[in-house]
């Protein structure tokens, strides 16, 4: 059974801080894997990643994925209140169309 | 803003209504889908249109009947709904259907929160 897993389940930190989220998956027919952030409503797009060690950017977030070891990590730098949410980690899987299977996600707190 | 459009945001709904969630998206992508999220959860596949086909059922009871009249517009019908339906539920949209180099970006649309009485 394809499974992607998120630790930690939730986290508080300050402003300021540096965070590092974790997502590992065990899967068959490996496409990509992707983080979106969910506030109140709609999962928004962060990043899509299909190859190992190459880092993707945008401001204070990065991530990058590993295909041997099977996980992903999502940083995020001077961290803001406006960082709170749910982090969703999914795995789009080959011969599966677009379906993403999801991890349990990471509920991520940032406090002034 | 998402280019995704769900409506309605809010329906409050009893066990005998008939009601129906509305999905439509005008950025020509061919597959469409439905999933659910409870609280605390992480989204749930439902349904998959391709090229207005449904493609994918992941098992999900008859109440819920999903239409694809078009490549923009996707409604999940409810009948006969219990209290444990009660979610959020998200439409999304992907460039291309099952099958295709697509490398799996979803746009999802606000959700329509649905309250079972």
């Amino acid at each position: 059974e394809d499974k992607v897993v998120q630790s930690p389940l939730s986290l508080v930190v300050h402003e300021g801080d540096t965070v590092t989220l974790n997502c590992s998956y065990e899967v068959t027919n490996f496409r990509s894997l992707l983080w979106y952030k969910q506030e109140k409503k709609a999962p928004t797009f962060l990043f899509m990643l299909t190859s190992s060690g190459i880092e993707k950017k945008s401001g204070r977030l990065s991530s990058i994925l590993d295909k041997k070891e099977l996980f992903s990590i999502l940083n995020i730098t001077a961290t803001q209140t406006g960082d709170s949410a749910i982090y969703l980690c999914a795995v789009a899987l080959d011969n599966a169309g677009n379906m993403l299977t999801f991890g349990g996600g990471t509920r991520l707190m940032v406090k002034p | 803003d998402t280019e995704v459009t769900q409506t309605p945001k809010h329906l409050v709904m009893g066990m005998t209504n008939k009601k129906s969630l509305k999905c439509e998206q005008h950025m020509g992508h061919r597959a469409m889908y439905w999933y659910k999220q409870k609280a605390k959860k992480p989204p749930e596949l439902m349904f998959v249109y391709s090229y207005e086909k449904l493609s994918i059922n992941e098992s999900v009871p008859s109440r819920f009947s999903p239409e694809c009249p078009n490549s923009s517009l996707l409604n999940l019908h409810l009948h006969a709904l219990q209290p444990e339906d009660s979610a959020l539920y998200l439409c999304a949209s992907s460039q291309e259907g099952a099958g295709s180099a697509n490398t799996g970006e979803l746009f999802f649309g606000e959700g329509s929160r649905l309250t079972v009485l």
